[in-house]
């Protein structure tokens, strides 16, 4: 098992702000990390893969990086809809283990 | 456009089997392309994976659930379901079915979830 641990647990940050979440590996995923958005009430959304790849459909302001054990995912300008607990997920090794989650919410 | 809809009881009794099954529409379970996997949140916390099944019959499950859980996956109707017996409080979660990219634990598509309660 590879243990995720995201930071910090809750991000305070104003709309048309960047923010930088953050994500630690126990050991190396090499860049096979996943970023997951989920909105209240709703399922996980997959936003960004292998480390630094965006889904379809997912806006340019967001961003991933990072590789080996550190990675983050940066919002470059919030926008209301973006509001809502990140999920990171290391698919390097069997089983798939994720992050407890990191809220950003609005200051 | 692929959707995955979750259906079960909301209540389940501590000791009892717990009994989940996911509906998929827009897309066939039998694509040799994907995966169908089960993955819970209990309140509060974060994504728990539970279980992975391929429409062939080939199946994962997490280590720490194997000896409770049997997943399953019928193919005449587009469905996969989840059985997790002798459950307590600990199982109580928001159920999520997904699907699975390739084989490659990444999971591009998810229901809506069902909370399931174990109380009595």
């Amino acid at each position: 098992e590879i243990v995720m641990t995201q930071s910090p647990a809750t991000l305070s940050v104003s709309p048309g702000e960047r923010a930088t979440l953050s994500c630690r590996a126990s050991q190396s995923v090499s860049s096979t990390l996943a970023w997951y958005q989920q909105k209240p009430g709703q399922a996980p959304r997959l936003l960004i893969y292998a480390a630094s790849t965006r889904a379809t459909g997912i806006p340019a302001r967001f961003s991933g990086s990072g590789s080996g054990t550190e990675f983050s995912l940066t919002i470059s300008s919030l926008q209301s809809e973006d509001f809502a607990v990140y999920h990171c997920q290391q698919y390097n090794s069997w089983p798939p283990d994720f992050g407890q989650g990191t809220k950003l919410e609005i200051k | 456009q692929l959707q995955l809809q979750e259906s079960g009881p909301g209540l389940v009794e501590p000791s009892e089997t717990l009994s989940l099954t996911c509906t998929v529409s827009g897309g066939s379970i039998s694509s040799s392309d994907y995966y169908w996997d089960w993955i819970r949140q209990p309140p509060g916390k974060g994504l728990e994976w539970i279980a992975t099944i391929h429409y062939t019959g080939t199946t994962y499950y997490n280590p720490s659930l194997q000896s409770r859980i049997t997943i399953s996956v019928d193919t005449s109707k587009n469905q996969f379901s989840l059985k997790l017996n002798s459950v307590t409080a600990a199982d109580t979660a928001v159920y999520y079915c997904a699907r699975q990219v390739s084989g490659g634990w990444l999971f591009d598509y998810w229901g809506q979830g069902t909370l399931v309660t174990v109380s009595s």
